[in-house]
């Protein structure tokens, strides 16, 4: 089975801290995609990657930064952890852009 | 990627068929269809795609008019198990890295 694995389920930070939010997937994908979810707004996309070392803004990418050196590993960066970047983060990846994507658990984030 | 509208909440007796629609009026020729759920607490998991031919698997019937400007998910027998958010997204079968853009999706309770 595909398995896409976040580093941690529940994190709380405070505001101003650097956090870093780590996903790996075990199957090889070339693709994998940070979403936030949020309470009457759906998962929105923030950033992606389709290759290593590869990355692409998606449509809410202020704030964050992120970090692909090896193909299974998509790190997501909050360079100054803000309360308004409490939230869901759920990591995805895929084979290719076509095929389905396969979720992590999400990461619950709550910036005091 | 094309809009698409789904009902906020549904509910559907356990063992019964359950019966979720999406419109997507302004879909265009190659955009596809994809359902996708998440069940409470963990990350979106896919269900089934099509383009204009029915469509089905172990979990789910796809049903695309042949306009194609709606679709039904089926849930042939539905259990408690079943109960979730369910996400219908158009998209480009070849697109932008292979994102997802979600809507607010179907909460759909299934009863004992």
């Amino acid at each position: 089975d595909v398995k896409v694995t976040q580093s941690s389920r529940y994190l709380v930070k405070r505001t101003g801290e650097k956090v870093f939010l780590e996903c790996v997937q075990d199957m090889d994908h070339e693709n994998m995609f940070w979403y936030r979810q949020d309470p009457g707004l759906g998962l929105r996309l923030i950033y992606f990657s389709y290759d290593v070392k590869m990355k692409e803004k998606g449509d809410i990418p202020e704030g964050y930064s992120v970090s692909r050196e090896k193909k299974e590993r998509f790190s997501l960066i909050l360079e100054s952890a803000s309360t308004n970047q409490t939230s869901m983060y759920l990591c995805a990846s895929t084979t290719g852009s076509y095929n389905e994507q396969f979720f992590g658990p999400g990461t619950r984030l709550t910036v005091l | 990627d094309a809009k698409t509208t789904q009902p906020p909440s549904m509910d559907c007796a356990e063992g019964r068929a359950a019966n979720l629609p999406c419109n997507h009026s302004t879909i265009s020729g190659n955009e596809y269809v994809y359902w996708y759920r998440q069940i409470h607490s963990q990350g979106p998991q896919y269900i089934i795609h099509g383009l204009k031919n029915n469509e089905t698997n172990e979990m789910a019937s796809l049903i695309i008019t042949e306009d194609r400007k709606s679709s039904t998910l089926i849930l042939p027998h539905a259990t408690l198990r079943d109960t979730a958010v369910y996400y219908c997204i158009v998209r480009l079968f070849y697109n932008q890295g292979g994102k997802l853009i979600f809507g607010q999706g179907t909460e759909l309770s299934v009863k004992p």
